[in-house]
């Protein structure tokens, strides 16, 4: 099992760009999310999706756009990037528990900087 | 106010030395409380989980958590510095998302 994968690694962005950042997870979870990390602030819920087909928004969506066609595949599109989406981007997927929360797996991050 | 407020560290500590890593929160329906581990450059790892007051103790890690206070805890025993890391506090209430800590960063010195 790879787990959650994640690409690119790195990334710089010229103002106004646009570019989708990949997450792939072979769990067979039914849960994605993406989270923003940036310094000091914790981990923030950009996007999550219960299943294929079905995406909902976070506490932080502005700025971003998710799909989900796949079960494996949960793809981050940003469009018209802005120096304040400079961030660590972390890519996350669950099996929801018959009770309480799911316990979720992370990927390695994708560093975005945007110039 | 902040849902989940964590202090930032760095907490700089010998090898050796006992742990004490806190969080508190404002919101009472929250019910799941996790620690995660995350290493430089690297994505968080959960470490720790524990459902309502108690304690879990898992070899040299031990979480607290006082609901009656809005109060958690991560003690580690034995720091080692492989220990080194940010350590991450997360809670939920049933069935919603986690909400996290803004982590401390933990050095552990040999």
């Amino acid at each position: 099992n790879a787990g959650v994968t994640q690409t690119p690694k790195f990334r710089i962005l010229k103002i106004g760009q646009s570019m989708t950042l990949q997450c792939t997870q072979d769990m067979n979870h039914n849960y994605m999310y993406w989270y923003r990390q940036d310094p000091g602030m914790g981990l923030k819920l950009i996007y999550y999706s219960v299943g294929a087909g079905i995406t909902d928004k976070g506490e932080v969506p502005n700025g971003y756009n998710v799909s989900r066609s796949t079960t494996e595949d949960f793809p981050l599109r940003l469009e018209l990037a802005a120096p304040s989406q400079t961030s660590v981007y972390f890519c996350a997927s669950s099996y929801p528990s018959t009770g309480g929360t799911d316990t979720q797996y992370f990927g390695p991050g994708t560093r975005l900087t945007v110039l | 106010q902040k849902e989940v407020e964590q202090d930032p560290g760095p907490l700089s500590v010998p090898e050796g030395a006992i742990v004490s890593l806190n969080c508190t929160y404002s919101n009472s329906a929250f019910q799941y409380f996790m620690w995660y581990r995350q290493y430089s450059r690297k994505g968080p790892e959960l470490l720790m989980y524990t459902y309502s007051s108690g304690n879990k103790e898992d070899g040299r890690f031990t979480a607290q958590v006082d609901k009656s206070s809005k109060y958690i805890s991560l003690f580690i025993r034995d720091s080692q510095p492989s220990d080194s890391a940010t350590y991450l506090c997360a809670m939920s209430g049933y069935g919603n998302k986690l909400v996290f800590g803004a982590g401390t960063i933990l050095r552990v010195k040999s």
